[in-house]
């Protein structure tokens, strides 16, 4: 089966530089996926690595290493509005489906 | 924009009743899927579909069943509601089988069952 492991919580000021990280398990990989969630909100797609390395959005970064099975999101220049959950997410075995992990709570504070 | 539309932002029912969730894209997406949030649980599985009338069980498909007639609607259906079916349901859409096209979710039903 998949699973994945990321911090529960996380909290920062505004600014500051944040990493969230994941770790997985999963048989086959077909890229780690990186969702944003505000309280009450629908779930939101921030990013996507298929391969090594680090993929740029803006203040929003998303690293991959295969062979450590592990990748990580990195929020830069704070704001109060990144006050949200993140989920990593890799690719189910049966298919098409996304398996989330249980996400981290992001709390920046003035 | 897609638009993923949840047909209730909130629902009561009481245990023993039949419950009917309903989902509709407008993106002519293949794939649907049908997850449960809960505090500290993120989001799991239930079922998903990637085309009309086929159907697969995810992680927790126990108490479920879906319907996917359409290809715009997914539909979940809790056969006998109990209690520990309360939670948040969240319907969510995605096109093709490449891991990186994104999923698009609605804004989810809170279903409490008394």
């Amino acid at each position: 089966g998949q699973s994945l492991e990321q911090p529960s919580e996380v909290t920062a000021v505004e600014g500051a530089i944040v990493q969230i990280n994941c770790t997985y398990q999963t048989s086959g990989f077909y890229g780690l996926s990186w969702y944003q969630q505000h309280d009450g909100g629908a779930p939101t797609f921030l990013s996507y690595n298929a391969l090594d390395g680090l993929e740029e959005t803006g203040r929003f970064s998303s690293f991959l290493s295969r062979s450590d099975s592990y990748g990580y999101l990195l929020l830069q220049e704070l704001q109060m509005k990144d006050s949200a959950s993140y989920f990593c997410a890799v690719r189910g075995q049966a298919g098409t489906a996304l398996i989330f992990g249980k996400g981290t709570t992001l709390s920046v504070s003035s | 924009d897609v638009k993923v539309t949840q047909s209730s932002r909130y629902l009561v029912k009481r245990t023993g009743e039949k419950v009917f969730l309903e989902c509709v894209q407008d993106m002519d997406h293949e794939n649907m899927f049908w997850y449960r949030q809960d505090p500290g649980l993120g989001l799991r599985l239930i079922y998903f579909s990637y085309d009309v009338k086929m159907k697969e069980k995810g992680d927790i498909p126990e108490g479920y069943s879906v319907s996917r007639e359409k290809k715009e609607r997914f539909s979940l259906i809790l056969e006998s509601a109990s209690t520990n079916q309360t939670s948040m349901y969240l319907c969510a859409s995605r096109t093709g089988t490449q891991g990186g096209q994104p999923q698009h979710f609605g804004d989810g039903t809170r279903l409490s069952i008394l």
